[in-house]
């Protein structure tokens, strides 16, 4: 069974300090690897996606990841943070193919940005 | 991106009463939609996959006959929360996939804030 794994539950950073968030998966298949952000009381927008082509993924506001499988690894990070970066951050994987296509959440990385 | 709509964003009903919530893919065909539950400062829990045209997938543990779940065509799920009681009360979110190979990704809802009283 495929598993992803956060660690930290929480992150908080200083703004325009360096954000990196982890994100380990199990699988024997190095899946499609996603991270989502999530506001509160809101659903989940994709930040960006790794689906076996480039190993650095860029995505919107700013953050990138880095597919390393060697290390089974899809951590997140962004250059300096923003204020507006404080929210719930999920790491994801499914595989390709197949009538269904099912998400494997983390347990989600809540991050705080302090002035 | 896609565009996945879901209504009502937050509910308060009565206990025993039911709920439906619907889930909404305003610019694409959603061949496969997901329900998920979500508790407070917890990752989502899916409860079941649906495919248009065809029952849905329920996750072991989630029962069937207290989430209803209808895909009746392509642009449209609904959940309907039957006989609900307190501890239904949770953040629900749909999200839904298009088919093809080149949709790699799921576009999730705005979630619902569901409130029994």
């Amino acid at each position: 069974a495929q598993s992803v794994t956060q660690l930290g539950s929480h992150v908080s950073v200083s703004e325009g300090a360096l954000v990196l968030l982890r994100c380990n998966y199990s699988s024997s298949v190095p899946p499609y690897l996603f991270w989502y952000v999530q506001y509160p009381n809101q659903g989940l927008q994709l930040l960006l996606k790794y689906t076996s082509a480039a190993t650095l993924v860029k995505g919107i506001n700013g953050f990138e990841a880095e597919f390393k499988k060697s290390e089974t690894s899809f951590h997140l990070t962004k250059p300096s943070a923003h204020m507006s970066d404080a929210a719930e951050y999920f790491c994801a994987a499914s595989h390709s193919g197949g009538s269904n296509y099912k998400l494997t959440f983390g347990k989600g990385t809540l991050l705080t940005v302090n002035p | 991106g896609a565009v996945v709509s879901q209504h009502p964003s937050w509910v308060i009903c009565k206990s025993g009463t039911s709920v439906k919530i619907e889930c909404r893919s305003l610019d694409f065909q959603a061949t496969t939609m997901f329900w998920y539950r979500q508790f407070p400062k917890q990752s989502l829990m899916l409860m079941a996959t649906s495919n248009e045209g065809s029952k849905a997938t329920y996750e072991q543990g989630v029962e069937k006959d207290k989430f209803l779940i209808n895909h009746a065509s392509l642009t449209l799920s609904t959940l309907t929360v039957t006989s609900a009681h307190p501890e239904d009360s949770s953040f629900y979110i749909c999200s839904a996939r298009a088919a093809g190979e080149g949709w790699t990704e799921a576009f999730f809802g705005q979630g619902t804030r569901l409130t029994v009283v």
